[in-house]
């Protein structure tokens, strides 16, 4: 997965529970980003950061928060998780958005 | 608002080639054209993209006609692990906060090999 790690790659919540997942990477590209796939659809992008202490909205950014403090970490949080968010999460990152390479993803279910 | 339409599925035996076609009408100049694969549970893998004309590479071809409303992506001699999803996607080569929406996923080609 070209350089991409996603912790946890597993993870059951409650309605209204908080997490946070992590995406490192050591490759040292400046683009990294959040996606969301559930069953039989395509990725929807949450949130994108096109570098250090930069972060930028998606697709569907309702409900979940970022952070890129750190070049090789982006954060993607939940702060009160719901059923809707149930879905596998994958991060990726690029030089540019044309050419991105993606993490092993992390399957998310809120009960 | 759907930027690039493919065909949602497409069956092929081990050993032929496999052509899948994606239709962007609105494709603006500085696009390029961008091809993922991705198996079940597995985040995508970028495959091969282009900009006009014809890409090739140690997986697949790219071809791409003068007038860059559609392309084809050609997948030689196909086998039982090229069983996966393709996603055509057609943005920028630089994201930015006015561009994002341009570079999407859609439902992708289900690419189903039998031998």
């Amino acid at each position: 997965n070209a350089g991409v790690t996603q912790t946890p790659k597993f993870r059951v919540l409650k309605t209204g529970q908080s997490m946070t997942l992590l995406c490192a990477q050591d490759m040292n590209h400046e683009y990294m980003y959040w996606y969301r796939q559930d069953p039989g659809m395509g990725l929807r992008l949450i949130h994108y950061s096109v570098g250090e202490g930069t972060t930028a909205k998606g697709e569907v950014p309702d409900g979940y928060n970022v952070s890129r403090l750190k070049k090789q970490n982006f954060l993607l949080g939940l702060e009160s998780a719901a059923p809707s968010q149930t879905s596998v999460y994958f991060c990726a990152i690029g030089l540019a958005s044309y050419e991105q390479y993606f993490g092993p993803g992390t399957r998310l279910t809120v009960t | 608002l759907a930027k690039t339409t493919q065909p949602i599925s497409m069956d092929s035996y081990e050993g032929q080639e496999v052509n899948i076609t994606c239709s962007h009408n609105n494709i603006a100049t500085n696009d390029y054209i961008t091809w993922y694969q991705q198996f079940p549970s597995q985040g995508p893998r970028f495959i091969i993209q282009g900009y006009k004309t014809k890409v090739t590479n140690e997986v697949a071809s790219l071809f791409i006609p003068a007038d860059r409303k559609s392309s084809t992506l050609s997948l030689p001699r196909v086998s039982l692990s090229d069983t996966a999803v393709y996603y055509c996607l057609v943005g920028p080569p630089i994201m930015t906060t006015d561009s994002w929406g341009k570079f999407q996923f859609g439902a992708g080609t289900q690419v189903v090999v039998t031998p």
